[in-house]
C-alpha cells in the first residue's frame, strides 16, 4: 500500500515563525503535492514537484516555499506564519505520467497560527 | 480554464438508499481524467473512482458509480446502498492530458447518511 505521512497531525505557531510541514511518500513517486484545505474552497493548490529538485508554483504559492532534496520527500515552508495562513495542509503523490494515475493523499496537518 | 463545479454544498441520505452527487467540469481539452474522493472526518482523502474522458462505459467500483455525461460535461457519483460510514466530504477532481502535472479539485459535497 502506497503510505504517505506528514510530520504533524496539529501544528500551533506565533505569527512570524518559520514553519516546516514535512511529507514522506514510500512508494517511489516522482510527483508530490502540497495543498490547503479551507471550509467552502476545497483543495488549492500550493505548489508542486514533478521530480527531486524540481518544483512549480501552483495557484496559491505566496507565503509559502518547498524543498524537494530526495525522491520520497517534499517539504512545505513558511517563511514568516501569518494567521491567514491557519489552514489544513494537506500533501499528496501521484506517478509521473498517465491521466488515470490517482492522487494518495497524506493525513493532513491542521496548523494554527497564533 | 479549468474548473470544476459541485453545486450541492451538504446532502442528506437514508441509510440504505442511493445518492447522486453531482459534479460538473470545463476544459478545452480532449483527453482528460476525472476523479472522486472520500474524506472523512479523520481527514485523509481516499481515492474512490475514476473515469477517463475516452471511456464508452461507466467506472464502477463496488458500491460506487460513475454517471459520465460528456456532452454535458458532468461526472456524478452514485453511491448505492448507502452506509453510516459513507458520511464524509466528497471531492469531485480533474487531470487534463496536455502534459499538466495538476489535478483541479472541486469545494466538495458533504455527505450526511440517517439511520
Amino acid at each position: 500500500d502506497v503510505k504517505v505521512t506528514q510530520s504533524s497531525r496539529y501544528l500551533v505557531k506565533r505569527t512570524g515563525e518559520k514553519v516546516f510541514l514535512e511529507c514522506v511518500q514510500d512508494m517511489d513517486h516522482e510527483n508530490m503535492f502540497w495543498y490547503r484545505q479551507d471550509p467552502g474552497l476545497g483543495l488549492r493548490l500550493i505548489y508542486f514537484s514533478y521530480d527531486v529538485k524540481m518544483k512549480e508554483k501552483g495557484d496559491i504559492p505566496e507565503g509559502y516555499s518547498v524543498s524537494r532534496e530526495k525522491k520520497e520527500r517534499f517539504s512545505l515552508i513558511l517563511e514568516s506564519a501569518s494567521t491567514n495562513q491557519t489552514s489544513m495542509y494537506l500533501c499528496a503523490s501521484s506517478l509521473f505520467m498517465g491521466l488515470t494515475n490517482e492522487q494518495f493523499f497524506g493525513p493532513g496537518t491542521r496548523l494554527t497560527v497564533l | 480554464a479549468q474548473k470544476i463545479t459541485q453545486t450541492q454544498p451538504g446532502m442528506f441520505v437514508q441509510e440504505k438508499e442511493a445518492v447522486t452527487l453531482d459534479c460538473t467540469y470545463d476544459t478545452s481539452d480532449q483527453s482528460y481524467g476525472l476523479f472522486w474522493y472520500k474524506q472523512p472526518s479523520s481527514g485523509e482523502m481516499i481515492f474512490l473512482i475514476y473515469q477517463g474522458s475516452y471511456d464508452e462505459q461507466n467506472a464502477t467500483e463496488g458500491r460506487y458509480s460513475l454517471n459520465f455525461q460528456k456532452a454535458r460535461k458532468s461526472a456524478n457519483l452514485v453511491i448505492s446502498a448507502s452506509q453510516l460510514g459513507d458520511s464524509a466530504m466528497y471531492f469531485c477532481a480533474m487531470r487534463e492530458g496536455s502534459g499538466t502535472y495538476k489535478y483541479i479539485f472541486g469545494t466538495g459535497t458533504r455527505l450526511k447518511v440517517l439511520a
